[in-house]
């Protein structure tokens, strides 16, 4: 089945506790992405990865850090977690469009995260 | 920045309503995208636009680069389409992936 899948899919941490979520996706695509979600401002991006080795800011890219080594994987690390990073996150996949014409994003399930 | 705005916030429709959820943008774009937030949270893209219309069973959705607006309608909606419906635009260059800015979306529901 294709899917992206995260973990966890909840975490209550403490402030400073270095964390990492994990996103990982079994459609061989080239684009993956990170958000978060919190009430009355929508979704955000954090991070993008166009491919291996190659990742971009988004709008919200304070406070996080990300890497892309294999395509399928796509990891969200929070090296110092503080309370305003409590939020609901998303990450996404997606054929590479000027390959395929088709950009059809993938979320996975969601990781809700909270720091105290 | 409000780059991306929805209109309007909150929908209350019968079943069988005609629906239109609007979107405008102020930035040049290469893409409009709607996305549906199910209420238990889960995310599933409806439709990317460029240019024109596309149509997917009940769903349309438009988009008028001119005047930087795109609407998404649902015909004879029923229950089961009560959402959350998001927009967003991949900024410029033509054909990049990378920055996705979304609006803030738009709470359907709709009663039996």
């Amino acid at each position: 089945e294709a899917q992206v899948t995260q973990n966890p899919r909840y975490l209550i941490t403490v402030t400073g506790k270095k964390l990492t979520v994990t996103c990982s996706q079994n459609m061989n695509h080239e684009y993956m992405s990170w958000y978060r979600q919190d009430p009355g401002l929508g979704l955000r991006q954090i991070y993008y990865s166009m491919n291996v080795e190659v990742t971009d800011k988004g709008d919200v890219p304070e406070g996080y850090k990300v890497s892309r080594k294999e395509k399928r994987n796509f990891p969200l690390i929070l090296e110092s977690p503080s309370p305003n990073q409590t939020s609901l996150y998303f990450c996404a996949s997606s054929p590479s469009f000027r390959a395929s014409g088709r950009w059809e994003q993938y979320f996975g399930p969601g990781t809700r995260l909270t720091v105290t | 920045k409000n780059e991306v705005e929805q209109s309007p916030q909150n929908l209350t429709a019968q079943e069988g309503e005609f629906i239109t959820i609007n979107c405008s943008y102020s930035v040049g774009i290469s893409a409009l995208h709607w996305l549906q937030q199910h209420p238990g949270g889960g995310i599933v893209s409806l439709f990317m636009l460029s240019s024109g219309k596309k149509k997917h069973g009940r769903l349309i959705a438009t988009i008028n680069i001119q005047e930087k607006h795109s609407s998404l309608h649902i015909t004879a909606s029923h229950p089961r389409d009560s959402a959350v419906y998001i927009c967003a635009v991949n900024l410029f260059p033509p054909g990049s992936q990378g920055n996705l800015i979304f609006g803030k979306g738009t709470k359907l529901s709709v009663k039996p």
